[in-house]
Formats: structure tokens, sequence, C-alpha cells
């Protein structure tokens, strides 16, 4: 079974500062996709950014990107030019590319962003 | 477009009755899973249901149970509910490609008491 773990229970960063959130995860398969999530107090989860394991390139979402290191199944979120709006859990989430998706996704425990005005 | 609506809101229920949460699934969309998320944790997946059958589920016991309709919109049906039970419970739905990705409802806070 996949686990997914994110270390850092609650970040903190200032208002248009960078902040990174890190993501491991632990899989046998080849063929996967990786999330970002982010859920705030309204409780609806959005979508922030998504990863297929076969393309080498990061992917990058305005200020969102991603350092998706495949050999170490590590998937790190960045966050450029912090705002206020940005203050939510975020969530790293892990999905197989067998199966048209019937296993769901795998989520960590998230990491609760501060985001200091 | 209009997004994944989810009803009730809030619910509370008493140990050992049973409970249905229901879900909206966003126009277009033929697939609709279903996650527990317990305070503090990231959500957990139930199962998921493609054209009204179910086609995927996670490690959960039988007392949780679906329905799609035609229509595509969903149940989520919980027997003998126990204290544990007590979460977030969000629908989410999707094409059958998923590449279009997951849309989220704003999910059902069950209370067991």
């Amino acid at each position: 079974a996949q686990t997914v773990t994110q270390s850092q229970p609650e970040m903190s960063v200032q208002e248009a500062e960078t902040v990174t959130l890190s993501c491991t995860y632990d899989t046998s398969e080849s063929d996967y996709y990786l999330f970002w999530y982010k859920q705030p107090p309204s409780r609806q989860m959005i979508l922030v950014i998504r990863q297929e394991a076969y393309k080498q390139q990061n992917a990058t979402e305005n200020r969102f990107s991603v350092n998706f290191q495949k050999a170490a199944k590590s998937f790190s979120l960045k966050i450029s030019d912090s705002q206020l709006g940005d203050a939510a859990m975020y969530f790293c989430a892990y999905r197989s590319g067998s199966g048209g998706g019937a296993d769901g996704l795998t989520f960590g425990k998230g990491t609760h962003l501060i985001i200091q005005p | 477009e209009t997004g994944v609506t989810q009803s009730p809101t809030h619910l509370i229920k008493t140990r050992g009755q049973q409970v249905t949460l229901r879900c909206s699934s966003q126009s277009g969309h033929n697939t609709v899973s279903w996650y527990q998320q317990a305070l503090g944790q990231g959500p957990q997946f139930i199962f998921q249901y493609y054209r009204e059958e179910e086609n995927g589920r996670g490690n959960f016991p039988p007392r949780f149970s679906g329905l799609q309709f035609p229509n595509y919109s969903s149940e989520l049906n919980v027997n003998a509910l126990e204290l544990d039970d007590s979460a977030l419970y969000l629908c989410a739905s999707s094409l059958g490609d998923w590449d279009y990705g997951y849309t989220f409802g704003s999910g059902t806070r069950l209370t067991v008491v």
C-alpha cells in the first residue's frame, strides 16, 4: 500500500516571502500522479497543482511550483510571494496510474500554513 | 457550471443509528468518490462509483455503502453508527477520464454521540 508523509504539522511565513512544504511518499509503482490540495476553513479541497510521475519537468502554476524528486520519492511545494489568502491546510496526495483511479487518492496528514501579515 | 454540493452540512446522530449523506456531482461528471476526514487527519478513501457501479473501495467495513444514480448524484449510507464515525465526509466528482481532476464538495460534518 502506498503511504504519504508530511512531516511538518505547521509552517509559518511572512506575507510576500517564500515557503516550502515537504512531502514524501512510498510506492512500488512507476506510474502514478501526485497532487497538492489546499483546504481552507470552508472545508472544500481545492487542487493547487499536480504532477505526473512520467514527466521529469516540475509542474508550475503561477506562484506555486513543485520539486519532484522521483528517485528520492519526494514532492515538495514551493509557494512564492505568499499572500494572506494562502493560509490553509495543505495536503499532499498520491494516485496510482493504473486501475482508472479506483483506489482513490491517498492523502498525507496535512500541513497547516500560517501567513503572518 | 455548478460545483459539487453536499447535504446536509452538519448532522448529529446517536450511536447505532443509520445515516444517509448526499452529493450532487459537478455537471458532466460520471465518477464520484467519498472520503472520510477525521479531525486533524487527511481524508481517507471510502469508495468510488463509476456509472452507477462501485469500482473501488478503501479499507472500510460493509456498513459503509453507497449508491450512484443515473443523474450521477450519489449517497453514502452508514449503518450501526459508531463514535469513531464522527468525521467530515467529503464527496469528489470527476470525469471517467480523470485528467480533468477531482472536484470536491465542502463536506458533511457528522457527529455521533
